[in-house]
């Protein structure tokens, strides 16, 4: 079974650039979340879709976009990225209670 | 306030000794609590959960939940040196959970 699949694992952007991060999961969860986690703290939310056709905003969702493609897609969307933005970016899928998360993304931004 | 508080750590512990993790959270319409645990470099996995006042048990790990105090912790008994990791504790009002900053376990041998 492979769970929660991201890719791509690493990634290193110039200053402006844009790129998508992609997600899927297999286990026909309704919920989706993206997260990002800075050195030393924990995982802040950066949007979420609560079923197929729906997002909200989490914490800190400026300078992202999202997209829930189907029930099994979550994209994250950086449009112009900003050194700030360095981080390990997860993505996690739910089903009411245990949230299972992918291997995550490590992006930096230059 | 942050909305989940925890221990600042680092705590570092001997071998076969009990390691307790604290955490606090803001909204008393909380209802249910996560503890995950996380290696260096590796994603999050869950390790327990507790949606009602007093104890939970599964092997050598047992959470404790007192939500008049608003507080829930992770005992960890006979620790071992697989058990260093950052253990990160959430909480999940409304379906999305909102994570503390973790506390970074050291089990020396």
């Amino acid at each position: 079974n492979a769970g929660v699949t991201q890719t791509p694992k690493f990634q290193v952007l110039k200053t402006g650039q844009s790129m998508t991060l992609q997600c899927a999961q297999d286990m026909n969860h309704n919920s989706m979340y993206w997260y990002r986690q800075d050195p030393g703290m924990g995982l802040r939310l950066i949007y979420y879709s609560a079923s197929e056709g729906t997002t909200d905003k989490g914490e800190v969702p400026n300078g992202y976009n999202v997209s829930r493609l189907n029930k099994r897609e979550f994209s994250l969307r950086l449009e112009s990225a900003a050194p700030s933005q360095t981080s390990v970016y997860f993505c996690a899928s739910s089903e009411r209670r245990e949230a299972f998360f992918g291997q995550g993304t490590r992006l930096t931004v230059v | 306030q942050k909305e989940v508080e925890q221990n600042s750590g680092p705590l570092s512990v001997p071998e076969g000794a009990i390691a307790s993790l604290n955490c606090t959270y803001s909204d008393r319409g909380s209802q249910s609590f996560f503890w995950y645990r996380q290696y260096s470099g590796k994603s999050p996995e869950l390790i327990m959960f507790i949606y009602s006042n007093g104890d939970k048990e599964d092997g050598r790990f047992t959470a404790q939940l007192n939500k008049a105090s608003q507080y829930v912790s992770l005992l960890i008994r006979d620790s071992q040196p697989s058990d260093s990791a950052t253990y990160l504790c959430a909480v999940n009002p409304g379906g999305k959970s909102t994570f503390g900053d973790g506390t970074t376990l050291t089990v020396k041998p």
